[in-house]
Formats: structure tokens, sequence, C-alpha cells
């Protein structure tokens, strides 16, 4: 079975904590994402990552960074945690292979207090 | 921003009736349309990956076909089953390795 495993289901940080989201894929894919979804809004990307090393910012990149040092593992970074970035978020793998699907994580709960 | 576009939002079905999703996305740096399926408390899964214009897929009762020139795709459910309660994502990819959903379409199926 494919995986795609984010580090936690649930997570809950104060407001101004600096906030690790990890996203490890067994896959040998070499594009993550990240996105946020909100009621309404579905799914909006963050960033993504096509190679080790290599980032793109998404829609909405603000207040968040990202960091990719292994083929296999992706990071999404809130600098400073506020309470607007309370939501779901969903990390993604996809191979180069332009026909062929994306592989979801079983998504990230964060709520900022 | 490139913009997909899913209508409707939302979408109350009794069991047995047929319905279709429609989904809209920019003509230009195509290179694929997925579609998902998302169930409460569970990841994305797909459904479908559609890369050439006038294409058409089936899965059991779920079909979709794609118009690449003027950038739409329909998902078709064929006698809808409670089973098949779930969001509909689709997902415009692109030749710079993005990929955008839109908002999806909420089904509800009555049984």
């Amino acid at each position: 079975d494919v995986k795609v495993t984010q580090s936690s289901r649930y997570l809950v940080k104060r407001t101004g904590e600096k906030v690790f989201l990890e996203c490890v894929q067994d896959m040998d894919h070499e594009n993550m994402f990240w996105y946020r979804q909100d009621p309404g809004l579905g799914l909006r990307l963050i960033y993504f990552s096509y190679d080790v090393k290599m980032k793109e910012k998404g829609d909405i990149p603000e207040g968040y960074s990202v960091s990719r040092e292994k083929k296999e593992r992706f990071s999404l970074i809130l600098e400073s945690a506020s309470t607007n970035q309370t939501s779901m978020y969903l990390c993604a793998a996809k191979g180069v292979i332009w026909n062929t699907e994306a592989f979801f994580g079983q998504g990230t709960r964060l709520t900022v207090v | 921003i490139l913009n997909v576009e899913q209508s409707p939002q939302s979408l109350h079905v009794q069991e047995g009736d047929s319905t279709n999703f429609t989904c809209s996305f920019p003509s230009s740096n195509f290179y694929a349309l997925h579609w998902y399926r998302w169930e409460t408390a569970k990841s994305p899964e797909a459904l479908f990956v559609m890369t050439l214009n006038g294409d058409e897929k089936k899965k059991g009762r779920i079909s979709a076909t794609l118009n690449t020139k003027e950038g739409y795709s329909y998902l078709y459910i064929k006698g809808s089953q409670p089973e098949d309660s779930a969001t509909y994502l689709c997902a415009f990819f692109t030749n710079n390795n993005d990929m955008r959903f839109g908002a999806g379409t909420r089904l509800t199926v009555k049984p």
C-alpha cells in the first residue's frame, strides 16, 4: 500500500509558537504539496515542491514556510502561529509522470489558541 | 491564482437518482484533470485522472468527461446510493507541477 503519513492527526498550539507539520511518503514521488482546507473554500495550495530542496509558493504562502531536505519528507512550518491558521492541513504526494494520481495523508487538524 | 470552480456547492438527492457535477478550469497550461472522492474522516482518493480532450472514463456507476478546449469536466453518478455520499473534488494539474483544487461538491444521498 502506498502511504503518505502526517505526523499528527490533531494538534493544539498557542499563538506565537513555531509549529512543524511533518509529511512523509514511501512512494519515491517527486512532487509533494501542502494544502489547507476550510469550510466552503476547498483545498487551497500553500506550497509545493517538485524535487529535493526545491519549493514553490502556492496561493496562500503568507505565514508559512516549507522544507524538503530529503525526497520522502516535506515539512510545513508556521513561523509564529496565529488563530487564523486554525485549519485542516493536508499533505499530498504525486509522481512526476503527468497522468498519475496524487496520494494524500490523513490530515492534521490544527487549532491555535 | 489559477481558478478551478465546481458547481453545485452541495447536492441532496434520493437513492436511485442520477446526478452530475461540473468542474471548470483554465484551458492554458493544462496537463491533467483529476477527480477525487473525499469521505468524512478519510483521505481523498482518486477516481479519475484525465489528460486528453474528449476523454471519457468510467468506474462502475461513476463516469467523467473532459473538454480541455473549453475548460470543463463533468462527473456523472448513475443510480446514486447512500454510500456515494461524499465530497467530490476536481484538481487541475499544470505543466509547472502545481495542482489546484476546486472547492468541491458535497453530495448527500438519502435512502
